[in-house]
C-alpha cells in the first residue's frame, strides 16, 4: 500500500521562504504531485514530479528522490494568498488506473 | 480548454434522505473521472472512478454509489444518507485528449446532513 507523510501545520512570515515536506513508502511509484488548497475550495494542481530533482515554477518549486521518498515544496517570497494547505499525492501503479493517494496535507499559515 | 462543473455548491440534507450530486467535463473526450470524500480536517478519500460510460469502480463499500451515463457526466447518489455522508464532496478529471495524468478538481459540494 502506501502511506504518505506530511507536518499537519506550519507558519511564515510574509516574503519568507518555507519547505513543505513529504515522505512516502510505497510498493511502487509513478509520480508525486502536490496540490494547493485554499480553505472551503478545491485542490488546484501545482506541480508533478516523475524523475528526480527540482522542478521551478515561479515562486513554487517541487523536489522529489525517489531512493529516499521524499519530495519537498518550495515556496519563496510568501504571499498572505500562501495560506492555505498543501497536500502532497502519488500515484499507486498497481491499481491499474491513475490513482492517486493523498498525504492529510499541510496547512501553512503566512502572517504580515 | 477543459472546464469542470459541479452542482450544487451546497446542500442540507435529513438523516435518510436520498441524494444526487452531479458533475460534467467539458472540452475534451473520454476523460477518466473520479469522486473524492473529504471529512473536516481529514484527507482526500476516493470513493469511486470511472474509465468510461458506465464502467464504474468502488473504492470504499458504503452506502453511496455512483453512475456515468453519458461519456462526460458523473453522478454521485444515495438512496438513504447518513449522518457519517456529510463532507465535502470533489469531483475530479484526468486524461482525455490531454492524455496526461493530473487529475483537476471541479469547484466541491459541502454536504451536511442533520
Amino acid at each position: 500500500g502506501q502511506n504518505i507523510d506530511q507536518p499537519t501545520e506550519m507558519t511564515a512570515t510574509e516574503g519568507a521562504i518555507v519547505q513543505i515536506n513529504c515522505t512516502y513508502q510505497t510498493s511502487g511509484f509513478n509520480g508525486l504531485f502536490w496540490y494547493q488548497q485554499h480553505a472551503g475550495e478545491a485542490p488546484t494542481f501545482l506541480s508533478y514530479n516523475v524523475l528526480d530533482g527540482l522542478e521551478e515554477k515561479g515562486r513554487f518549486s517541487s523536489f522529489l528522490s525517489r531512493s529516499k521518498g521524499y519530495s519537498y515544496l518550495l515556496l519563496k517570497e510568501l504571499q498572505m494568498k500562501d495560506s492555505a494547505s498543501y497536500l502532497c499525492a502519488v500515484t499507486d501503479p498497481k491499481a491499474g488506473f491513475q490513482k492517486l493517494v493523498f498525504g492529510t496535507g499541510t496547512r501553512l499559515l503566512v502572517s504580515p | 480548454s477543459q472546464t469542470i462543473h459541479q452542482w450544487p455548491a451546497t446542500l442540507v440534507q435529513p438523516v435518510g434522505s436520498p441524494l444526487s450530486l452531479e458533475c460534467t467535463v467539458e472540452g475534451t473526450s473520454n476523460p477518466n473521472l473520479y469522486w473524492y470524500r473529504q471529512a473536516a480536517g481529514r484527507g482526500l478519500q476516493l470513493l469511486f472512478y470511472s474509465v468510461g460510460i458506465g464502467q464504474i469502480s468502488s473504492e470504499v463499500p458504503q452506502n453511496l454509489s455512483a453512475s456515468r451515463p453519458q461519456d462526460r457526466q458523473f453522478i454521485l447518489s444515495s438512496k438513504k444518507l447518513l449522518l457519517s455522508d456529510s463532507g465535502f464532496y470533489l469531483c475530479a478529471w484526468s486524461g482525455g485528449l490531454a492524455g496526461a495524468d493530473t487529475q483537476y478538481f471541479g469547484p466541491g459540494t459541502r454536504l451536511t446532513v442533520l
